[in-house]
């Protein structure tokens, strides 16, 4: 069984600040781990994704996020907020290259105050 | 653009009645995936197809039902609606069997659909 949850449903950040959004992960197998972005009216869009090797990944836009097994966590970051940051955000976590469920976080809400 | 194509964007019904949404994957994906989103529930996976056989199913009620068909395209169909029903329903397509990290997700930008 795998499941993901974000904590905080709703972020406020001021343009220019550090953008952080927290994911917690639990799998029976290693992980492969995703964050996608969700823009208004709009589809998913994959920001960066895990799967094996270097445990900081960087990814579009700026964000990057850092895999940390040790804490079954997988937060995004961002060092400088834009306004266009300001959208829906979802971790999500399937079992490895073979796994056919990805299942997401709740997601979290980020608004960018100028 | 995500080359994923989901009609109609809008969808308004009442209740007890069926509709079909439509899904027409990236040029080269085999695997097609549907997904729920609502406010209570979140994103909730539904079912796969690749290559136009069920791969996969989640959490999907017996009044949904999909099938991909030979030029890839899929369809969604959910009758005898209910007001819970109402929902952003998203396509997405990837060029392989799993959902894993060489192969993520291209998602369309959904139907909306209203059970009123």
């Amino acid at each position: 069984a795998q499941s993901v949850t974000q904590l905080g449903s709703h972020v406020s950040v001021s343009e220019g600040a550090l953008v952080l959004l927290r994911c917690n992960y639990s799998s029976s197998v290693p992980p492969y781990l995703f964050w996608y972005v969700q823009y208004p009216n709009q589809g998913l869009q994959l920001l960066l994704k895990y799967t094996t090797g270097a445990t900081l990944v960087k990814g579009i836009n700026g964000f990057e996020a850092e895999f940390k097994k040790s804490e079954t966590s997988f937060h995004l970051t961002k060092p400088s907020a834009h306004m266009s940051d300001a959208a829906e955000y979802f971790c999500a976590v399937t079992q490895g290259a073979a796994g056919n469920k990805l299942t997401f976080g709740g997601g979290t809400r980020v608004l960018v105050k100028p | 653009d995500s080359g994923v194509t989901q009609t109609p964007k809008h969808l308004i019904t009442a209740t007890g009645q069926r509709v079909t949404l439509r899904c027409s994957p990236r040029s080269g994906d085999l695997s097609v995936y549907w997904y729920q989103q609502s406010l209570d529930q979140g994103l909730q996976f539904l079912i796969q197809y690749y290559n136009g056989e069920e791969r996969a199913k989640g959490n999907i009620l017996e009044r949904f039902s999909a099938q991909q068909f030979p030029d890839l395209h899929s369809e969604l169909n959910l009758s005898s609606l209910e007001l819970g029903d109402s929902a952003l329903y998203f396509c997405a397509s990837s060029d392989s069997l799993g959902q894993g990290g060489n192969s993520p997700l291209h998602f369309g930008n959904g139907t909306r659909l209203t059970v009123t």
